[in-house]
């Protein structure tokens, strides 16, 4: 049973334009939230993080949004540049573990020059 | 500081044999965490240090898998007698505890192949 899940594959966008990366979990104990970057062949790169207590976390050009009732989170990057084409995974931690975050499958950005 | 290092990058291995990753954390990162990624999926936990403790495993590290961090420093994992399910991607991390704040820090991983 997935308790974090991204349902997109992937996801194409022009440069300069907004790219939206969702996120949805089925957890309500998970205390913290986090977006990793991955590029093939490299481990995952921490991106960004959102404690479960706010709703907006920004840095630079990426912004990650939580909306607790609906259980979902999502990442902002603007504008979106073509070396932000990775691999992008949401993960979650807490939930009844002290040591573990739970990541989602990914969704493969491709930005467009 | 050059990162999360981790050691071989590679590895090729019939069907059977013992295999051993190592993996050097960040020097003042105290937790270590081993991760597991197979195609199309994101990391999967398997198991975390805090010092010399293993704090946590998963029930995907079966009794083939054992891990260590003797000295609180660098840690080992460990396959016996390899399955081609074990064929993937064998990702550590580091991180202060308790890290999720500010992420933890990942090595580029080590590919095992069974064959």
């Amino acid at each position: 049973d997935q308790q974090v899940k991204q349902n997109s594959p992937s996801l194409s966008v022009q440069e300069g334009r907004i790219s939206i990366l969702n996120c949805d979990y089925t957890n309500s104990m998970f205390d913290y939230f986090l977006w990793y970057k991955k590029y093939p062949a490299e481990g995952p790169t921490f991106l960004i993080s959102i404690s479960s207590i706010k709703d907006k976390n920004e840095d630079g050009r990426f912004t990650v949004f939580l909306n607790k009732s609906a259980k979902h989170l999502s990442l902002h990057i603007v504008p979106s540049q073509p070396g932000d084409s990775a691999v992008y995974f949401c993960a979650a931690s807490g939930g009844g573990s002290q040591g573990n975050l739970i990541f989602g499958k990914g969704t493969k950005l491709s930005v467009k020059p | 500081d050059t990162g999360v290092s981790q050691d071989p990058r590679h590895k090729i291995t019939k069907r059977g044999q013992n295999v051993t990753f190592r993996c050097d954390p960040i020097s003042e990162h105290n937790r270590l965490y081993w991760y597991r990624q197979t195609l199309g999926q994101g990391p999967e936990f398997l198991t975390y240090f805090q010092n010399e403790a293993q704090l946590e495993k998963s029930r995907l590290l079966s009794d083939r898998f054992s891990a260590e961090r003797p000295k609180g420093s660098f840690s080992t994992l460990e396959i016996q007698r390899t399955e081609q399910g074990d064929s993937a991607m064998y990702l550590c991390a580091s991180s202060k505890s308790p890290g999720q704040a500010n992420g933890y820090t990942f090595g580029s991983g080590t590919r095992l192949t069974v064959v």
